[in-house]
């Protein structure tokens, strides 16, 4: 199976700044089969991003993905206080598909 | 708005049996293929269990086959997973989860929308 190794593990960052998480595949992704979640405590996942840089349905522009094969980045790039949460990255190019462990990004 | 609520969730002893639903509401349920998902108290993401949209093809975690079973019900909008000889370690809230597309295929998608989870405790 694919592993996903997401780092850093925890990111301490001040809103209003940039925020560059990153997701790196034991093997190649191919055709871009990777996608990004958020998750606030007590909630489900959310689909930020799929396709590694298509943009769901109602995330805003501030949060864009971009990579190929084996690295991938999440970037939002000026914090909100409700960004502050845990992102997973997901691989779906082969079965099972896998997640990352997670980057837990908090307010400095 | 979508929504995806699971139930069925409790506290089992170990080698007991639960069965978790999730219902579905204001969303395509038949057309598309359905997933459950797991997470431990503390941790990360676990895909579980996924079924197309006409029950043909059915996949399992290497942890969980033999022991669960997934199914639905599209005329009841429904997702099923019976889980049998539970252990301690399949304690975690479980979420069901729509595929992201319709074209994807062999159990690997992206999921678009999630449901808020029910928690499964296994005790004694």
């Amino acid at each position: 199976e694919i592993v996903l190794t997401q780092s850093p593990g925890t990111l301490s960052l001040s809103p209003g700044e940039r925020a560059t998480l990153s997701c790196r595949a034991s093997q190649s992704v191919s055709s871009s089969f990777l996608a990004w979640y958020q998750q606030k405590p007590g909630q489900a996942p959310r689909l930020l991003i799929y396709g590694a840089s298509s943009r769901a349905t109602g995330i805003p522009d501030r949060f864009s993905g971009s990579g190929s094969g084996t690295d991938f980045t999440l970037t939002i790039s000026r914090l909100e206080p409700e960004d502050f949460a845990v992102y997973y990255c997901q691989q779906y190019d082969n079965s099972p598909i896998t997640f990352g462990q997670g980057t837990r990004l908090e307010i400095k | 708005e979508v929504q995806l609520v699971e139930s069925g969730g409790g506290l089992v002893k170990p080698g007991g049996s639960l069965r978790l639903s999730c219902a579905a509401s204001r969303i395509t349920f038949g057309s598309y293929t359905m997933n459950w998902v797991r997470q431990a108290p503390g941790k990360g993401l676990e895909w579980v269990s996924s079924i197309s949209s006409g029950s043909s093809y059915i996949y399992y975690a290497d942890s969980v086959k033999g022991r669960f079973t997934i199914s639905r019900d599209n005329a009841k909008n429904s997702l099923y997973l019976q889980m049998n000889s539970l252990r301690a370690e399949d304690t975690a809230v479980y979420y069901c989860a729509r595929d992201g597309n319709l074209y994807c295929s062999g159990g690997t998608c992206f999921y678009d929308y999630w449901g808020q989870g029910t928690l499964v405790t296994v005790s004694s």
